[in-house]
């Protein structure tokens, strides 16, 4: 079936550090990707999409890039700040399939020191 | 605008009680879905809705009910809570058209099940 598989957390960084938090999928069709971050005590918020190969979903200084290639959507930010630190979810719905839900990766939390 | 909205934010049951946790959102999406988020474990989905009068099982339903008589109403029913349920609950809508997917999530029900 299809899946999303990520990094295992935490990830502890300093201020200012290069994040990358890498995620991988499977699927049968041609999914539509996204990044959602859930910060401490909140629901998930979306943070970026793409929705085909090579596209470059950014926001917030987060950037991902579709790699159809290597069926992946790594989360990079160049510069992390105390304010980043949350948990961060991967995940993909297969467009052409009609109302299916989104599938998720298990999150990665994310903690920033300054 | 108010989004996704939940109620009650924070509930103690003790076990074999019952309860009905609300959701509720005005953006006029078809889609609907109740996640349950516990440590290590991600997000995974209990019951979904493509529209009024349908529903259908996530990948953890037993012990859950839903209902769906209205777009805007998508409340998830414990019969006779368990501590197994204690976790954190998230509602969310989908709004999935050719030119847009964003999946929209409430600030969730926190469920202590003694």
């Amino acid at each position: 079936g299809d899946s999303v598989t990520q990094m295992e957390g935490p990830v502890t960084l300093s201020e200012e550090a290069f994040l990358t938090i890498n995620c991988t999928y499977t699927a049968t069709g041609y999914p539509s990707l996204f990044w959602y971050v859930q910060y401490p005590g909140e629901g998930l918020q979306l943070l970026l999409k793409a929705t085909k190969a090579d596209d470059k979903g950014s926001n917030k200084g987060f950037e991902a890039t579709y790699r159809k290639e290597t069926t992946s959507f790594h989360l990079e930010k160049g510069s992390v700040q105390v304010s980043d630190s949350a948990v961060y979810f991967c995940a993909l719905h297969l467009r052409n399939s009609g109302n299916t839900p989104l599938v998720f990766g298990k999150g990665t939390r994310l903690s920033v020191i300054a | 605008n108010a989004g996704v909205t939940q109620t009650p934010k924070f509930q103690v049951l003790k076990t074999g009680q019952s309860m009905t946790l609300q959701c509720a959102q005005d953006m006029n999406h078809e889609y609907m879905s109740w996640y349950r988020q516990d440590p290590g474990m991600g997000l995974r989905l209990i019951h979904y809705s493509v529209g009024a009068g349908i529903t259908d099982q996530g990948e953890v339903p037993n012990g859950y009910n839903v209902s769906r008589s209205t777009t805007e109403d998508f409340p998830l029913r414990l019969l006779s809570a368990a501590p197994s349920q204690t976790s954190v609950y998230f509602c969310a809508s989908f709004l999935t058209d050719r030119d847009e997917e964003t999946q929209y999530f409430g600030p969730g029900t926190r469920l202590l099940v003694l």
